[in-house]
Parts: structure tokens; sequence; C-alpha cells
């Protein structure tokens, strides 16, 4: 089953406005990823959150993370043209030996 | 500090041929994955090393796939003979083993076409 299901699949805003995209997976984790992809280029590691840990910034990212409800959200604020990319969220599930499993990303489109 | 280095960048070649993607870790990392991205099925891990001994290749599709890595600083991803529904973006990336939860380090990836 597929482990790490971004939603939106595309989200289009103004420069500005913020960007919210979740994230939910299916088993047990010890930590979740969010990864951005440039057209392109390969994937950059953006922020860890820890089974552990209920949020987290870095700069102009949040990352919230509810392992109750096997979910996690990346809100980037005030959000410019540069953050247009695809976010991909990648979990690394418990007995996995560090394997992690990424989810198909959201599409932002950030309009200037 | 270099990145991690994948050559080459693009690659058109007719089915059949046999096709090798080589790829440099980042000096100091440890564990080597090898990925594929397409539309349809998104990023799928394909196999992936720890200390240049392979862990997991479960996800290598079929046997016309292998990888290797001879020592630390190298890895190649093999198809032979390759077919167009090979035909994506592949990366690699790696990381430091250890030291628990670390990022994954990606490549700029190749582009194959099999025509």
């Amino acid at each position: 089953s597929q482990q790490g299901e971004e939603d939106p699949q595309a989200l289009s805003i103004q420069e500005g406005e913020n960007a919210t995209m979740n994230c939910s997976y299916k088993t047990s984790i010890n930590n979740l990823q969010w990864y951005r992809q440039n057209s392109g280029r390969g994937l950059v590691h953006l922020i860890l959150i820890r089974s552990n840990e209920r949020e987290k910034h870095s700069g102009r990212l949040r990352v919230t993370l509810d392992t109750s409800k096997k979910s996690s959200s990346l809100l980037i604020t005030a959000s410019r043209a540069a953050d247009t990319a695809s976010y991909f969220c990648a979990t690394d599930g418990r007995g996995s030996n560090y394997k992690l499993t990424f989810g198909k990303g959201t599409l932002l489109t950030v309009n200037p | 500090d270099a990145g991690v280095i994948q050559s080459p960048r693009h690659e058109v070649t007719e089915m059949g041929q046999e096709v090798t993607l080589r790829c440099k870790p980042i000096s100091g990392h440890n564990s080597l994955f090898w990925y594929r991205q397409t539309m349809m099925r998104g990023l799928e891990l394909l196999i992936y090393f720890n200390n240049n001994v392979p862990i997991d290749d479960s996800g290598m599709p079929e046997d016309r796939f292998s990888a290797k890595m001879p020592n630390a600083s190298f890895s190649t991803l093999k198809i032979q003979p390759s077919e167009p529904r090979d035909s994506a973006v592949y990366f690699c990336a790696s990381r430091r083993l250890g030291t628990g939860n670390q990022p994954q380090h990606f490549g700029d990836g190749t582009r194959l076409s099999i025509l």
C-alpha cells in the first residue's frame, strides 16, 4: 500500500499567500520528512519531524505531525514565486532500516 | 562540497540496448539509494546499499535490472536489455548511516528514454 499520500495533488496561489499541503500515511513511523523538487532537478530535503514531535519550524516552513491520525501538514508562509515546485512527504517506517517511502507529491505554483 | 553526481544526465537509446547509469555519492556517506520516477508511479525505491552491500533490492522490477557498488564512491545501475517501459528519470541518493534520522541527498537524475 502507498505510504505517504499528499493532498492536494496541485495547488496554485498568489505570491504572499500561505500554502498548506497535507500528507497521510498508513503504518507506524520513526520520522516523516518533507522534500522539494524543482522541475528537472533532484529532491532537496526541507525538514524532518520525529514521531514524538508535534510541530517543527524552519524559516518560513512549519510542519505538524499527528500520529493518531497518521497525518502531517507542511505550511509555507508568505510564499514566493521561487517556492514553485513539487513537494513530497516521505516516511521512515518502523523496522524499515531507514528506507523512505515517498508520496506522489503536491505541485505548488506560486504566481507573481 | 560536491553533491551526489549522476551521469549521464540524459540518455536516449533503442530498445534492446544495454544502459548503464552511474552515481558518485557524497564523500563520507555510506548508504546509497537508487530510485525511479515516473508520472504514473511516482518515486519508487529500486535498491539500496549500506557500506557497499545491497540491503534491499525488492524494488528492482525485473532481472533485466542490476546494481553494483564496487566501492564507497561509485555505483552503477544497469538495464539489459532495455525496453520502452523503462523510460523514466532515475535518481541516486546518499546519506550517512549510524546517526539515525539523516536526510537523503539526491543527484539531479538521469532522464532515460528508450525508443
